[in-house]
């Protein structure tokens, strides 16, 4: 079974500033799909960006971004210029590309904006 | 567009008894997910339904917990009797591999204690 590892389970940054967290995953599959969650306290999830492992190119959001390697089956997310709204539960999620679209997901990293 | 839709928000119930979760996905997806995420954890799927089919039901614990997606559409969770350790929020999921997209849309989720 897919696993999904952020080792990060809490970070901080400052207003403004950049921040990067981390997320390692194993799979054997090929094809497969990458995605960040954003979990503010209210618990509703929210997509905040996603990769197709097929393609080289990193995902980029607005002020979100990502850095995919796929050989190293690495998939960090980083968020630049922090914004007090960005405070939230950041969970990497694995999907697989076969016709469940399961989702496998880490344990998540609390992400606290210093004002 | 409407967002997946759950009710409700927060339940509290002794162990042994029993209770129910409905969600309603987004209108035409046809894949539904329930999730069981404990604090301080990601999100464990439950239950995966394609239109009103089981696709995956390997991690709910059939014992006590059962779910129903009669007509393809909205679907309910149940659980009876209830154990302490089934304390966590519920969330339902939908996607549609139509748009290509491949991400899972979530609810706002029901935060139940049991006691």
């Amino acid at each position: 079974a897919q696993t999904v590892t952020q080792s990060q389970p809490e970070m901080s940054v400052q207003e403004a500033e950049t921040v990067t967290l981390s997320c390692t995953y194993d799979t054997s599959e090929s094809d497969y799909y990458l995605f960040w969650y954003k979990q503010p306290p209210s618990r509703q999830m929210i997509l905040v960006i996603r990769q197709e492992a097929y393609k080289q190119q990193n995902a980029t959001e607005n002020r979100f971004s990502v850095n995919f390697q796929k050989a190293a089956k690495s998939f960090s997310l980083k968020i630049s210029d922090s914004q007090l709204g960005d405070a939230a539960m950041y969970f990497c999620a694995y999907g697989r590309f076969d016709t469940g679209n399961q989702f496998y997901f880490g344990t998540g990293t609390s992400l606290t904006v210093i004002p | 567009e409407a967002g997946v839709a759950q009710s409700p928000r927060y339940k509290i119930i002794e162990k042994r008894q029993s209770v129910a979760f409905w969600c309603n996905p987004i209108s035409g997806h046809a894949t539904l997910y329930w999730y069981q995420q404990i604090l301080g954890q990601g999100p464990k799927l439950l239950i995966q339904f394609q239109n009103n089919g089981v696709v995956d039901d390997s991690q709910l614990p059939k014992d006590r917990f059962s779910a129903e997606r009669l007509k393809g559409v909205d679907s309910t969770l149940k659980i009876q009797p209830a154990k302490l350790e089934d304390s966590a929020v519920y969330l339902c999921a939908s996607s549609t591999r139509s748009s290509g997209k491949n991400e899972q849309y979530f609810g706002p989720g029901t935060r139940l204690t049991v006691t």
